[in-house]
């Protein structure tokens, strides 16, 4: 079985640029995850997805961060404007129906300078 | 909102010593999961505990769920140096929205 696929692995930009980063989960699960781990904390939930509709995004900064998941199937997450404190690794993370354990992809470490 | 608490934030142990990890939740819990990270990598789920007072082993790896579905802890018998890595617990709430910890990080000295 694939794994989470991520993309790309490593951005470096400066602040205020613009930023995408593209998630494809395990073919056939349903609910997809956008986390924000900053160094040495625990990732952080930006949004969650069941199927193409967003079930969770209270803690997504939306003046400046959007995420899609147009089909269902894979995600794009976008900072515009990016910001120094948005320095950390984006994980994507996917399950089968949001019960039971997540994979995480390899995650994308975005350093804003 | 819901929060999770880890303690502790580091442990360093010798080859062979036990390690536990404790993590309490701000609010009751619908299950509780536990993630590990190596260094630079990222997490991977090793368990989940659904039943209050639920005990699950998985080789050297104890994991407990307490009776009021608030507190959980991992415990590691005999570590070794493949232990090594930050252990995560997360907390299930509604809409299987997981609450992470900040992790406990143990290094492990052979």
């Amino acid at each position: 079985e694939a794994g989470v696929a991520q993309s790309p692995r490593y951005k470096i930009i400066e602040k205020r640029q613009s930023v995408a980063f593209w998630c494809n989960p395990i073919s056939g699960h349903a609910t997809l995850y956008w986390y924000q781990q900053i160094l040495g904390q625990g990732p952080k939930l930006l949004i969650q997805f069941q199927n193409n509709g967003v079930v969770d995004d209270s803690q997504l900064p939306k003046d400046r961060f959007s995420a899609e998941r147009l089909k269902g199937v894979d995600s794009t997450l976008k900072i515009q404007p990016a910001k120094l404190e948005d320095s950390a690794v984006y994980l994507c993370a996917s399950s089968p129906t949001g019960a039971g354990g997540y994979t995480f992809g390899s995650g994308t470490r975005l350093t804003v300078v | 909102g819901q929060q999770v608490m880890q303690i502790p934030q580091y442990q360093h142990v010798q080859e062979g010593e036990d390690f536990t990890t404790y993590c309490n939740s701000s609010t009751t819990l619908s299950n509780i999961q536990w993630y590990k990270q190596r260094p630079g990598g990222h997490p991977v789920f090793l368990i989940q505990l659904v039943k209050s007072g639920e005990v699950k082993k998985q080789k050297r790896l104890t994991f407990q769920f307490g009776e009021a579905k608030k507190n959980s802890s991992l415990h590691i018998t005999a570590t070794q140096t493949t232990d090594v890595g930050t252990y995560f617990c997360a907390g299930g709430g509604s809409n299987y929205k997981l609450t992470f910890g900040k992790g406990t990080l143990l290094t492990v000295n052979p």
